[in-house]
């Protein structure tokens, strides 16, 4: 089976800008977490996606957000972007029926905010 | 609430030496799930081992073992035979109860190996 795919691999953005990072889950696969990782904060849960609904959410302003489409495919969204967004976003799929479930990771977003 | 803690920054071991990676974690959830992860230098996390809270024996996979120690709320990452490509850096994490999708890390450990 094809791995996690992310994309675009690399962005760079201006402050007050607003991108989209996509995500596209293991064939079967129908829950979609992303998270964002900083040298700071190291790694935090944005929200998390099954079966198009959003079933969890970290500490994250409204800024923030995602949809989940119904072949999984999962997009996040980030609106007025400020300097501290810089980060490397990664996104994970599982089957999503519980906590025994492993979570596969893709390569990872890596975004840079001018 | 989870939590995930590494109290070794960075560790070094001697090519095909054996190295433990400690974690201890804390929990209020009776049932919990609790993974390793390796994170290269190109970012992408890969999963190594899975211990899930209800388990008697401690997980296995290939040169990967998890010395897990429910009452002392421990998890620890043993690799055995460490080889070049094992320079990483390693992520302890846990997820739990009803918090879907979402797994707690810790601050993860960098693990140097020495020809």
């Amino acid at each position: 089976k094809a791995g996690v795919t992310q994309t675009p691999r690399y962005l760079i953005k201006t402050r007050g800008q607003q991108v989209t990072l996509s995500c596209s889950p293991i064939s079967g696969h129908r829950s979609v977490s992303w998270y964002q990782q900083t040298p700071g904060q190291g790694l935090q849960f944005l929200f998390e996606y099954f079966s198009e609904t959003q079933r969890n959410k970290g500490n994250f302003p409204g800024r923030f957000s995602g949809r989940q489409f119904s072949n999984s495919r999962s997009e996040m969204n980030v609106s007025t972007l400020e300097l501290g967004d810089s980060a490397l976003y990664l996104c994970a799929s599982s089957e999503g029926q519980g906590f025994t479930d492993t979570q596969y990771f893709g390569p990872g977003t890596r975004l840079t905010v001018l | 609430a989870q939590k995930i803690t590494q109290t070794q920054p960075g560790m070094f071991v001697q090519e095909k030496e054996a190295v433990t990676l400690d974690c201890t974690y804390d929990t209020s959830d009776p049932s919990y799930g609790l993974f390793w992860y390796k994170q290269p230098s190109s970012g992408e996390m890969i999963f190594l081992i899975y211990q899930g809270s209800y388990d008697q024996q401690n997980a296995t996979e290939g040169r990967y073992s998890l010395n897990f120690q429910k009452a002392r709320k421990s998890a620890n990452l043993v690799i055995s035979a460490s080889q070049l490509g094992d320079s990483a850096m390693y992520f302890c994490a846990m997820t739990g109860g009803t918090s879907y999708g979402k797994l707690t890390f810790g601050q993860g450990t960098i693990l140097t190996v020495h020809p």
